[in-house]
C-alpha cells in the first residue's frame, strides 16, 4: 500500500524559508513521478512542481525561482524547499505521485501539511 | 495558459443526478481528470483520461468532454449523502504545466 506522510509545516515569517518532507512507503520514490500541490484555506487545488524520475523538474509561475523539489533516495523522501516566503503561499501542501504513463495525473496524495506565512 | 473554470457549486436531492462542469479558456487538448476532497481529506482521483473510473469508484461516476463547447463534465446519478464533497477537474497545459479547476462543492439537499 503506498503511504506519504508530509511533515515540516509551520507558521513562518514573510522572507523566511522552510523545508517540507513527504517520507515515502510501498513505493520507491526515485523511480516515480512526484508533485507537490497546495492548498489555500478555503480556496481551491493548485499545482506547485513535479519531478520525473529522471529527476528533471517543473515549478508553477507562482513558485519559480523560490521552492526547489528534489529527493534523498536514501530515505525514500520527497522535499520542497521554500525560500522568499510570502503570505499567499500560506496552504497546505500536499505531495502526490503521479502517473508514469499519459496521462499523467495525481494517484496518490499525502494527507498534508501546513505552512502558515504571517508576521 | 489553460485556465479551467467551474460552478462554485451545485446541489440536488438524493436519488437525484448532478452535472458539475468544467469549461477551458482556451481549447483543452489534453485529457481530463476529476477528484472529490471531502471535507477534511485529500483529494482522491475519481476519473482519469477524459471517462475512465478509478479503481473503487462506484459507475454512478462518469466522465465526459464536449469538444463544441471545450468544456470537460462529471456526472453524478443517483446522488447519496455521501457524495457531499469539493469536486476539481484538472489537465495538462502543454507547457510541463499542471492546472486545475476553481473547484465545485456539491451539496446533498
Amino acid at each position: 500500500e503506498v503511504q506519504l506522510v508530509e511533515t515540516g509545516g509551520a507558521l513562518i515569517q514573510p522572507g523566511g524559508s522552510l523545508r517540507l518532507s513527504c517520507a515515502a512507503s510501498g513505493l520507491i520514490v526515485n523511480t516515480q513521478y512526484m508533485s507537490w500541490v497546495r492548498q489555500a484555506p478555503g480556496k481551491g487545488l493548485e499545482w506547485v512542481s513535479l519531478m520525473y524520475s529522471g529527476g528533471s523538474r517543473y515549478y508553477a509561475d507562482s513558485v519559480k525561482g523560490r521552492f526547489i523539489m528534489s529527493r534523498d533516495n536514501s530515505k525514500n523522501t520527497l522535499y520542497l524547499e521554500m525560500n522568499s516566503l510570502r503570505v499567499d503561499d500560506t496552504a497546505v501542501y500536499y505531495c502526490a505521485t503521479v502517473t508514469t504513463t499519459w496521462p499523467e495525473y495525481f494517484q496518490h496524495w499525502g494527507q498534508g501539511t501546513l505552512v502558515t506565512v504571517s508576521s | 495558459n489553460l485556465v479551467l473554470t467551474q460552478p462554485h457549486s451545485v446541489s440536488e436531492s438524493p436519488g437525484k443526478t448532478v452535472t458539475v462542469s468544467c469549461t477551458g479558456s482556451n481549447t483543452i487538448t489534453n485529457y481530463v481528470q476529476w477528484y472529490q476532497q471531502r471535507p477534511g481529506s485529500a483529494p482522491t482521483i475519481l476519473i482519469y483520461e477524459d471517462d475512465q473510473r478509478a479503481s473503487g469508484v462506484p459507475d454512478r461516476f462518469s466522465g465526459s468532454t464536449d469538444s463544441s463547447s471545450n468544456s470537460a463534465s462529471l456526472t453524478i446519478s443517483g446522488l447519496k449523502p455521501e457524495d457531499e464533497a469539493d469536486y476539481y477537474c484538472q489537465s495538462y497545459d502543454g507547457r510541463y504545466h499542471w492546472v486545475f479547476g476553481g473547484g465545485t462543492k456539491v451539496t446533498v439537499l
